[in-house]
């Protein structure tokens, strides 16, 4: 079975600095998805960032950016020139492309807390 | 594309009572989920719909739950003699069988039990 490990359950980071989150993952499946999805207090779930196993070439949203490292199965995401409203939990996640084994549900780690200091 | 949309927000209910919530899909992802996420924890996946079609239950999914999607179209999930170990927020996410395949969550529902 397929887990996702996030080390670091809280992180705080300047307004305007870089933070990186780690996430590392266990599986034995070469084609998957992964994701960081962000959870504000009281706010529903939103994807952040995705990528595709099998691109070499690390995911980018504006701000955000993940340093997929296939063979270590580490999955970071890193948030430049950090903001207050990205203060949140942020869940990475993992989805299995072996669809004899699920049906492509999300497995998730346990959240980082994100805090941003004005 | 009015997002995913959860009824009710919060539910407080005593132990033993039965509770339903509602999920309405983004219109047209024929794909449905509910995932059950406590305090400290990630969401964990409880049960998957395509379409009307329930094709995957978690061992998590005791017989006191139960779910449906009629028709294909929005979903109910069904807690019978709720416990206070079922004090959670139940997610709801879709998403469509093509494209980048991302699912849309809800905001959830959370239940209290006394």
């Amino acid at each position: 079975a397929q887990t996702v490990t996030q080390s670091q359950p809280e992180m705080s980071v300047q307004e305007a600095e870089t933070v990186t989150l780690s996430c590392t993952y266990d599986t034995s499946e070469s084609d998957y998805y992964l994701f960081w999805y962000k959870q504000p207090p009281s706010r529903q779930m939103i994807l952040v960032i995705r990528q595709e196993a099998y691109k070499q070439q690390n995911a980018t949203e504006n701000r955000f950016s993940v340093n997929f490292q296939k063979a270590a199965k580490s999955f970071s995401l890193k948030i430049s020139d950090s903001q207050l409203g990205d203060a949140a939990m942020y869940f990475c996640a993992y989805r299995s492309l072996n669809y004899g084994g699920s049906q492509g549900n999300l497995i998730f780690g346990k959240g980082t807390k994100l805090s941003v200091k004005p | 594309d009015t997002g995913v949309s959860q009824d009710p927000r919060h539910k407080i209910t005593k132990r033993g009572q039965n509770v339903t919530f509602r999920c309405d899909p983004i219109s047209e992802h024929n794909r449905l989920y509910w995932y059950r996420q406590t305090l400290g924890q990630g969401p964990e996946f409880l049960t998957y719909f395509q379409n009307e079609a329930q094709l995957e239950k978690s061992r998590l999914l005791s017989d006191r739950f139960s779910a449906e999607r009629p028709k294909g179209s929005f979903s109910t999930l069904e807690i019978q003699r709720t416990e206070q170990g079922d004090s959670a927020m139940y997610l709801c996410a879709s998403r469509s069988t093509g494209g980048k395949e991302t699912q849309y969550f809800g905001p959830g529902t959370r239940l209290l039990v006394l």
